[in-house]
């Protein structure tokens, strides 16, 4: 089955600095791969979605790279602040099922 | 408001005494499917379905069982609940198979003794 690998488990880093969380996968071409937010005791929260034909999606303050020779998803957030923090999870599609990875716990100190 | 809706919320029972729950979406939604998460594991898929009477196995769908007879309901059972299955429970919707954005229910907290 899907193995989905993020990282580090928590990044810590000073507000106004660039977050980098990295999303690795093995085994299938995902039709396209997602980016989730959750707050503690919150359900997930969609965020971004790139498709396997895309190298780089934006939205506001996030962005996404996709690199499928590398079996790699890069999810940066610039300009950081304090209420970025959250757990942020990647999750790959195949066409019917999901598989999701464990999630980055980011905090971002002031 | 458009949601997905959980219930119950909290619920702590014992080994093997049947128990169901529910989920509600109001967004006409095809897509609905069921995670458990639980520490250093993640969200694993239990159980989708693609529509109304059409459901699927996900990755960890032992020991529970779905149906699918409306629309914007998708229960889910757990006919003799064991401890192993204490766990953080989400249902989720999306539009469709062309639709990507999954909306998440808050949450079952599940606790077997």
């Amino acid at each position: 089955s899907q193995k989905i690998e993020q990282n580090s488990e928590a990044l810590n880093i000073q507000e106004g600095k660039t977050a980098t969380l990295t999303c690795n996968y093995t085994n299938y071409s995902p039709a396209y791969l997602q980016w989730y937010r959750q707050d503690p005791g919150r359900g997930p929260v969609f965020l971004l979605l790139i498709r396997e034909n895309e190298k780089e999606k934006r939205k506001e303050r996030l962005k996404v790279t996709f690199d499928t020779t590398l079996k790699q998803s890069l999810f940066h957030i610039t300009a950081s602040q304090p209420a970025d923090s959250a757990t942020y999870l990647c999750a790959l599609f195949t066409g019917n099922q999901f598989y999701f990875g464990t999630g980055t716990s980011l905090t971002v100190i002031p | 408001e458009a949601q997905v809706t959980q219930n119950p919320r909290y619920l702590i029972t014992v080994t093997g005494k049947k128990l169901t729950v529910t989920c509600s979406q109001n967004m006409n939604h095809e897509y609905m499917s069921w995670y458990r998460q639980d520490p250093g594991l993640g969200l694993r898929q239990i159980y989708y379905s693609m529509n109304v009477e059409v459901t699927d196995k996900g990755d960890v769908p032992e020991g529970y069982k779905v149906s699918r007879k409306e629309k914007r309901n998708f229960p889910l059972i757990l006919e003799s609940p064991s401890p192993n299955q204490t766990s953080l429970y989400f249902c989720a919707s999306k539009p469709g198979l062309r639709f990507y954005e999954q909306y998440f229910g808050p949450g079952t907290r599940l606790t077997v003794t």
